[in-house]
């Protein structure tokens, strides 16, 4: 199985921040990786696929990167709605898995 | 828009089976595009991808090893929706059980609302 390290597992930040959150996966994975945003007792919503597509909807300040097995979720401008738990998740094979989770919290 | 439902038991006893069941609306369960997955999430496992069905001229399904011996995914085209079951369950099996529409490769655009499923007497 494909294992995705998430880092780091919880952050504080205050509003306007520029928040990184980075993903490591254990082999390649090509460009299939994808980010999720999940509030409190919500189902996790995809803001990021393939690495770097943001999903239709989802706010310009988040974007992904890719660097070989390394991925990064950017949050140029933290804003109040965006406190929640980030994971990543690899759909390159089976089974998919998925990062540990980040938890943004308000500093 | 799609919308998936989901419906199904919120207590199981132990040893029994586990059942759940995924109506969709706003596309077919036999889509050439899509497929359909059953991923569960509790505090000690975190986000876990159970298996997945989907239609490509035949049907398919991938299942985690994890619970290879215990899970079946079927599709029911007649009602556009489809099912889990999770044989002999325990209380490891508790957690939030959630359907979604992911295609191979692609990201998880679409869940259900999920439903807490806790395995105890």
């Amino acid at each position: 199985d494909i294992q995705m390290t998430q880092s780091p597992s919880s952050l504080s930040a205050s509003v306007g921040d520029r928040v990184t959150i980075t993903c490591r996966a254990s082999q390649y994975i090509s460009s299939f990786l994808n980010w999720y945003q999940q509030k409190p007792g919500k189902a996790p919503k995809l803001l990021i696929s393939a690495a770097s597509s943001l999903r239709s909807g989802v706010p310009s300040r988040f974007s992904g990167s890719e660097s070989g097995t390394d991925f990064t979720l950017t949050i140029s401008s933290l804003q109040p709605e965006d406190f929640a738990t980030y994971f990543c998740q690899q759909g390159y094979s089976t089974p998919l898995t998925f990062g540990g989770g980040t938890k943004v919290e308000i500093e | 828009q799609v919308q998936l439902q989901q419906s199904g038991p919120g207590l199981v006893k132990p040893s029994q089976t586990l059942s759940l069941t995924c109506a969709i609306s706003g596309d077919s369960v036999s889509s050439n595009s899509a497929a359909w997955n059953w991923i569960r999430q509790s505090p000690s496992r975190g986000l876990e991808w159970l298996g997945r069905t989907y239609y490509r001229s035949k049907w398919y399904n991938d299942y985690a090893e994890s619970v290879k011996s215990r899970i079946t995914i079927n599709p029911d085209t007649s009602k556009n929706q489809f099912s889990l079951q999770l044989n002999y369950v325990t209380p490891e099996d508790t957690a939030v059980y959630y359907c979604v529409r992911a295609p191979p490769g692609g990201g998880a655009d679409s869940w259900g609302q999920g439903i807490l499923v806790t395995v105890s007497s």
